[in-house]
């Protein structure tokens, strides 16, 4: 199974704050990342997928990147709205792996 | 617009089976993508189990293989989900979603219990 190593597994941040979240895949899985956010009480909602693309509907605030096999999610400007969880998945192969997720609360 | 949603009981006994139903509108099954259950840990960890494409195969978990079993309906647009001889380590809760590659529509979750 691919591995994917979430970090940090918990952050604190202030308004309008630049966050920046990373995961390391075990293997190479090229462009085949996404990103999810979870609210309390509500299910996982797509942020971005194949490392850069931002889903429909996501502020242009979020941006993905890669560097060689390690992908990151960067919030620019942090808001309210942001605290959740967040996390990575590969779509590489199967079985689908998924980070172990980084807890984002305001500061 | 496609809705997912995760239906079934929320108290399982140790040792028994685990059934869910995913009821689909807006799309169907049979058209395209694959249909999955995820689930999340308490602790917050997600996994992957398995899904069922439109065509019926189905890709599980090696991790849940020899306990899982995806299924389908076409005729009512649902999918199911079976997980025989559940301990305390299956409790979480479940999730159905579409793979759009990424997964791009989600249920709401349904909340499962293994407890005596």
């Amino acid at each position: 199974d691919i591995q994917m190593t979430q970090s940090p597994a918990s952050l604190s941040a202030s308004l309008e704050e630049i966050v920046t979240i990373t995961c390391q895949a075990s293997q190479n899985i090229g462009n085949w990342l996404a990103w999810y956010q979870q609210k309390p009480g509500k299910s996982p909602q797509l942020l971005i997928y194949g490392t850069t693309s931002l889903a429909d509907g996501v502020p242009s605030r979020f941006s993905g990147s890669r560097s060689g096999t390690q992908y990151s999610l960067k919030i620019s400007r942090l808001q309210v709205e942001d605290i959740g969880i967040y996390y990575c998945q590969q779509a590489s192969s199967t079985p689908y792996t998924f980070g172990a997720g980084t807890k984002l609360e305001l500061k | 617009e496609v809705q997912l949603q995760e239906s079934g009981p929320g108290l399982v006994k140790p040792s028994q089976s685990l059934s869910l139903t995913c009821s689909v509108t807006g799309y169907s099954i049979t058209s395209s993508y694959r249909w999955n259950w995820i689930r999340k840990f308490p602790g917050n960890k997600l996994e992957w189990m398995g899904y069922i494409n439109s065509a019926g195969s189905t890709n599980y978990n090696p991790s849940l293989k020899s306990r899982i079993s995806i299924t389908r309906d076409t005729s009512k647009n649902q999918f199911f989900l079976q997980v025989n001889s559940v301990t305390t380590e299956d409790t979480a809760t479940y999730y159905c979603a579409r793979y759009n590659n990424p997964f791009d529509y989600w249920g709401q979750g349904v909340m499962v219990t293994v407890s005596s």
